[in-house]
């Protein structure tokens, strides 16, 4: 099993660029997160899915939009990058509750941004 | 407001000392508990979890937590650090509202192992 994935690793755009980050998992987790990882911040939740078709706006989602069109993906797009938005971002997936499982978050290698 | 607190930002330790890395916690109910690890580069990992049952939890890599509600605390432990042991560390608060399972992490604590 690969787990989670995500692409591309590294991205550098200019102010007002549009990009998507693709992550992709083979767990069959009904849950995905996108988070973004700032110095002495943690991890900060931009959006999530519940399941194929459904999301959802966490603490940070100004600036982001995602979609869930398929269960093992959960797309992350920027429409008008902006510096503010320099970051780490790292996807995760997780079960819903089941025998054994607490809703633990399984996480891809984070993807590195960089807005000029 | 659901919160989570690492109050040690750093931490440096011998090899083969002991460690302890704290975290408290602000829900009003039990909540989902975890300790994740970070190495360099890299994203986070499951060091161990705790929902219900027995307060002493064992993880992966000899580390184990003690949930302690009169505190709303959830420390990390290892008795003796390796220098593999070297990253940042994340408590972290789940919970069920109207949306969903969220998690909250903490700020993390990066730990030091000197030889």
């Amino acid at each position: 099993n690969a787990g989670v994935t995500q692409t591309p690793k590294f991205r550098v755009l200019k102010t007002g660029q549009s990009m998507t980050l693709l992550c992709a998992q083979d767990m069959n987790h009904e849950y995905m997160y996108w988070y973004r990882q700032d110095p002495g911040m943690g991890l900060r939740l931009i959006h999530y899915s519940v399941g194929e078709g459904t999301t959802a706006k966490g603490e940070v989602p100004d600036g982001y939009n995602v979609s869930r069109l398929k269960k093992q993906n959960f797309l992350l797009g920027l429409e008008s990058a902006a510096p503010s938005q320099t970051s780490v971002y790292f996807c995760a997936s997780s079960y819903s509750r089941r025998a054994g499982h607490y809703y633990e978050q399984y996480f891809g290698p984070g993807t590195r941004l960089t807005v000029t | 407001a659901q919160s989570v607190t690492q109050p040690d930002i750093h931490i440096t330790v011998s090899e083969g000392a002991s460690l302890e890395l704290r975290c408290n916690y602000s829900y009003g109910a039990t909540p989902y508990l975890f300790w994740y690890v970070q190495s360099p580069g890299q994203g986070l990992q499951l060091l161990l979890k705790y929902f219900s049952g027995d307060t002493l939890v064992q993880g992966i890599k000899g580390f184990e937590a003690e949930f302690k509600r009169s505190q709303s605390s959830f420390n990390l432990r290892k008795p003796s650090v390796h220098w593999s042991d070297a990253a940042e560390y994340f408590c972290a608060v789940g919970y069920l509202d109207t949306g969903g399972f969220k998690t909250i992490f903490g700020a993390g604590t990066r730990l030091f192992v000197k030889a």
